[in-house]
C-alpha cells in the first residue's frame, strides 16, 4: 500500500516568518513528488515539483527532497497571509491528506 | 490563461442513477485524469487517460466507473449505478509535456441521495 502522510496541522506561523511542512512517503519506487496548496472550497493548485534529491527554489517556496529519508518537506519563505491553505503533498499520483497552514498578521 | 472546464458545478442524483461528469481539459493537454475528494478527506486518484486509453488507474476506479473522449475537447467520467458513498466532489486535470503546466478543474461537487 503507497502511503504519503502528512501532519494535518494545522500550522500556525506568523506573517514574514517561515513556513515548513513536512511529507513522508512508503513507495521507493516513484520518484516523482509534488505539492500543491488548495485553498478552502477550491480545487488543488501545483505549486513544485521535485524528482531529484536537495532543494529546488522557486521565489519563497523551497522544496527539500531526501530520498534515504523518504522525506519531502516544503519552506515557505517571508509567509503572507495570502499562503493561508491546505497545503497537499503527493507522490505521483498518491496524495497526503495535507497540512493547514495559517499566516497570522 | 488557459483552463480546464467542468460542469456541472453541482449535481444531485438518486442513488442507483448513472451520472456523467464532464471536463474540457486545456487544448493542447495530453495526459487527462480524475480525482475525487470526500468532504474534509485527502484527494484521491482515480484514473489517467493518454493517447485515447486508460494509463493509470486506482482500486478505486472498479466496473461502475467509465471515462471517454468522445471528441476532441470533452472528457467524461461516468458512474454507472450511484451510491450514497459515491458523494463527493471530482476534480478533472490535464497536463501537457511540461509537468509545470497540471491544472486541475474547479471541480463538480455531486450528492447521492
Amino acid at each position: 500500500q503507497k502511503e504519503v502522510e502528512q501532519n494535518s496541522g494545522p500550522l500556525s506561523v506568523p506573517e514574514g516568518a517561515i513556513a515548513s511542512l513536512n511529507c513522508t512517503y512508503s513507495d521507493r519506487v516513484s520518484q516523482s513528488f509534488f505539492w500543491y496548496r488548495q485553498y478552502s472550497g477550491k480545487s488543488p493548485e501545483l505549486i513544485m515539483s521535485i524528482y531529484s534529491n536537495g532543494d529546488k527554489e522557486d521565489g519563497r517556496f523551497t522544496a527539500q527532497l531526501n530520498k534515504a529519508s523518504q522525506y519531502v518537506s516544503l519552506l515557505i519563505r517571508d509567509s503572507q497571509p495570502s499562503d493561508s491553505a491546505t497545503y497537499l503533498c503527493a507522490q505521483k499520483l498518491v496524495f497526503g491528506q495535507g497540512t493547514r497552514l495559517t499566516i497570522n498578521p | 490563461e488557459p483552463e480546464v472546464t467542468q460542469t456541472p458545478s453541482h449535481q444531485v442524483t438518486q442513488m442507483g442513477q448513472e451520472v456523467i461528469l464532464r471536463c474540457v481539459p486545456i487544448s493542447n493537454h495530453l495526459y487527462f485524469y480524475w480525482y475525487r475528494q470526500i468532504l474534509g478527506q485527502k484527494v484521491e486518484f482515480l484514473v489517467s487517460f493518454y493517447n485515447n486509453e486508460i494509463s493509470e488507474k486506482s482500486e478505486i476506479f472498479d466496473d461502475q466507473f467509465s471515462v471517454e473522449r468522445p471528441d476532441g475537447s470533452n472528457f467524461t467520467l461516468k458512474i454507472r449505478s450511484t451510491k450514497l458513498e459515491d458523494s463527493a466532489m471530482y476534480f478533472c486535470a490535464s497536463s501537457g509535456l511540461v509537468i509545470t503546466s497540471y491544472t486541475f478543474g474547479s471541480g463538480t461537487r455531486l450528492t447521492v441521495v
